[in-house]
């Protein structure tokens, strides 16, 4: 069965780093994309980024190039989502999910991550 | 603002028809195929709708979709309470190399 399991909640202070993580099983790690989605309380969808575990290649949107970085672990089917310095505007809920191809494919986001919830405040 | 427009919300009363609309660009529906999720408060996203008009298993075949031109349309057919949620269309853009999602629209069982 193909499960993306995230990691906790997250409760940290503006300009604090944090790392959250997106661990798959069920499937081969290194033969899917997977993407990082934002949903900010209240609000839709919206794609950060994605990146090939079988070579590292990482493509960000462009809102949010230079805000994240999107890694993996593939020793241990894991891939990550990080921020070295948070803000407020943060707080928002962060799903992973995965997908065959990233371009012009027929391709949709077939299986996701719960969500982790990530609050900064003061 | 995103970049596909749906309306934010719909509603009907069990057993109608909702349809929901998603308008695009050359860039992106007019070009690329249009995926539906659906997501009831509190959970993750699941696909409904994949290339078009295509349903996975395990989805009601009371959901289905369509695309002309530059829009795209969910319907479900015989509205059940259990479909209220929101539901973003989606589609790969080609000037922003990613994929793009619409803004959302709550369906509500009246």
């Amino acid at each position: 069965e193909v499960q993306l399991v995230q990691s906790g909640a997250e409760v940290k202070k503006p300009g604090e780093s944090l790392k959250i993580s997106c661990k798959v099983s069920g499937y081969t790690f290194s033969a899917y994309w997977i993407a990082w989605v934002r949903q900010m309380p209240g609000k839709g969808l919206e794609w950060m980024g994605v990146i090939f575990p079988g070579d590292s290649d990482t493509r960000y949107s462009p809102s949010f190039e230079g805000q994240v970085t999107i890694s993996v672990d593939k020793s241990i089917g894991t891939a990550y989502l990080q921020w070295n310095s948070l803000k407020s505007s943060d707080t928002a809920m962060y799903y992973c999910t995965r997908t065959p191809e990233y371009g012009d494919f027929d391709v949709h986001f077939d299986y996701w991550g719960q969500g982790t919830l990530v609050t900064v405040s003061s | 603002q995103s970049v596909l427009t749906q309306p934010p919300s719909a509603s009907g009363t069990p057993g109608q028809t909702v349809t929901i609309s998603c308008s695009g660009s050359s860039s992106n529906v007019g070009s690329y195929s249009v995926n539906w999720y659906q997501q009831v408060p509190g959970t993750a996203p699941k696909v409904v709708i994949f290339e078009n008009t295509q349903r996975p298993s395990g989805v009601p075949d009371r959901f289905s979709g369509s695309k002309s031109g530059t829009s795209a349309s969910l319907a479900i057919r015989g509205l059940q309470s259990e479909d209220e949620a929101d539901y973003y269309c989606a589609a790969w853009d080609d000037s922003l190399k990613g994929w793009v999602f619409g803004g959302g629209t709550k369906v509500t069982a009246l």
